[in-house]
């Protein structure tokens, strides 16, 4: 059964630094590897989505990689602002892709002004 | 182009009542997944539908279910709720069934059980 793990599960910085999420997982069987955004009470907002073939991704300040062999991917978020608030989640879709997206606790981040 | 819709984004029931939640995914999507977000669990995956048909289903009790009609849109059912049914359900649409699909995901409807 494939589980997912995010650390730190809260982060506070203060603006302007660059950070880095962490997201494991334990079977390296995957179709691919989505990072996600949360607002408090909302849905959730696609980043980004590495395929199981790729490497990395990038959209304007995010970076996201893939080591699949080794069950990791780094969110890494450039120059931070305090807009980037949010719950970060990390979800997996397993070999076969019978069970849906398995999804991480997330990362609950503030940006300090 | 519009993003997945849920109606309604709130609803209060009382136990042993049910609900009916709707979904209508983004156009041109045929697959619609249901989530289950609680504080203690996470999101945890409920079922998917492809072409009118359940494609999988996660490990949740025979009380949830779900239909997708022929225009793609996705309806959810929670029969004798109970207390522990509370939580923001999300729904999520893509292209294709299975596979490398990106998800995107509606704003959730939030239920509460009283």
């Amino acid at each position: 059964k494939q589980e997912v793990t995010q650390i730190p599960a809260a982060l506070s910085v203060p603006e302007g630094e660059n950070l880095v999420l962490n997201c494991s997982f334990t079977d390296s069987a995957i179709y691919n590897l989505q990072w996600f955004r949360q607002d408090p009470g909302k849905g959730l907002t696609s980043l980004l989505l590495i395929q199981s073939s790729q490497r990395e991704q990038t959209s304007g300040r995010l970076n996201a990689s893939l080591d699949k062999s080794s069950g990791r991917s780094t969110l890494y978020i450039a120059a931070s602002q305090p807009g980037d608030s949010a719950t970060y989640l990390c979800a997996v879709k397993s070999g076969g892709g019978a069970d849906g997206l398995t999804f991480g606790k997330g990362t609950h981040l503030i940006i300090q002004p | 182009k519009a993003g997945v819709t849920q109606t309604p984004r709130y609803l209060i029931k009382t136990r042993g009542q049910q609900v009916t939640l709707s979904c209508s995914p983004i156009s041109g999507h045929r697959s619609v997944s249901w989530y289950q977000q609680t504080p203690g669990q996470g999101l945890q995956f409920l079922f998917e539908y492809f072409s009118e048909t359940q494609r999988n289903k996660g490990n949740f009790p025979g009380r949830f279910s779900g239909r997708q009609f022929s225009n793609s849109r996705s309806e959810m059912n929670v029969s004798t709720l109970e207390l522990g049914d509370s939580a923001l359900y999300l729904c999520a649409s893509s292209f294709l069934s299975g596979g490398a699909n990106e998800q995107f995901f509606g704003p959730g409807t939030r239920l509460t059980v009283l």
